[in-house]
């Protein structure tokens, strides 16, 4: 039972378009939501997080979404770069906080920026 | 930042053998480690979290017998992969955190098994 889901395995946008990705989860002790961005051979790395309480958050290129009574959210990047092309993973936490509880991860979609 | 240094980053064993993963917290005291597994197309998936000097707890269906994880200090925690076998192939990842900062993650061991 996937309790993170994205549905997408690959989306391919072009430069200097907004690229959305979309995550939804079905476990509503779920409180904390994070972003990770992972190029191949790499772990992963923090992107944008959000907290329950919230809606939205904005840091730079990247908002992110929530929609708690659908239990989705997505991520926006935009414009969007070369360098973005990455494999994107949505996270989510019961622990406010991400830190002292295991996240559990979606599948993972692999974004792919075309010049 | 904080930095996560996980070694080796790429490794191929012989079946029957046994492998030992560091990762190491370099700038902050990791209280919890962390470590997945992730097959290819598939999701991080977690295996076991240890607390400085505590056992490690595993998840549901990882052999703790098999997968021995030791945290004996707030900088490095170690996974032994033990008697490794070809369906132990993955790429595994620790993180870790002090107390309830965020996670960091370090870049992952591509196990190899023959």
């Amino acid at each position: 039972d996937q309790q993170v889901k994205q549905n997408s395995p690959s989306l391919s946008v072009q430069e200097g378009r907004i690229s959305i990705l979309n995550c939804d989860y079905t476990n509503s002790m779920f409180d904390y939501f994070l972003w990770y961005k992972k190029y191949p051979a790499e772990g992963p790395t923090f992107l944008i997080s959000i907290s329950s309480i919230k809606d939205k958050n904005e840091d730079g290129r990247f908002t992110v979404f929530l929609n708690k009574s659908a239990k989705h959210l997505s991520l926006h990047i935009v414009p969007s770069q070369p360098g973005d092309s990455a494999v994107y993973f949505c996270a989510a936490s019961a622990n406010s906080g991400g830190g002292a509880d295991g996240l559990t991860f979606g599948k993972g979609t692999h974004l792919i920026i075309q010049p | 930042g904080a930095v996560v240094s996980q070694h080796p980053s790429r490794v191929i064993c012989k079946s029957g053998t046994s492998v030992k993963i560091e990762c190491r917290s370099l700038d902050f005291q990791a209280t919890t480690m962390f470590w997945y597994r992730q097959f290819p197309k598939q999701s991080l998936m977690l295996m076991a979290t240890s607390n400085e000097g505590s056992k490690a707890t595993y998840e549901q269906g990882v052999e703790k017998d098999k997968f021995l994880i030791n945290h004996a200090s707030l900088t490095l925690s170690t996974l032994t992969v033990t008697s490794a076998h070809p369906e132990d192939s993955s790429f595994y990842i620790c993180s870790a955190t002090e107390y309830n900062s965020p996670l960091h993650f370090g870049n992952g061991t591509r196990l190899t098994v023959t």
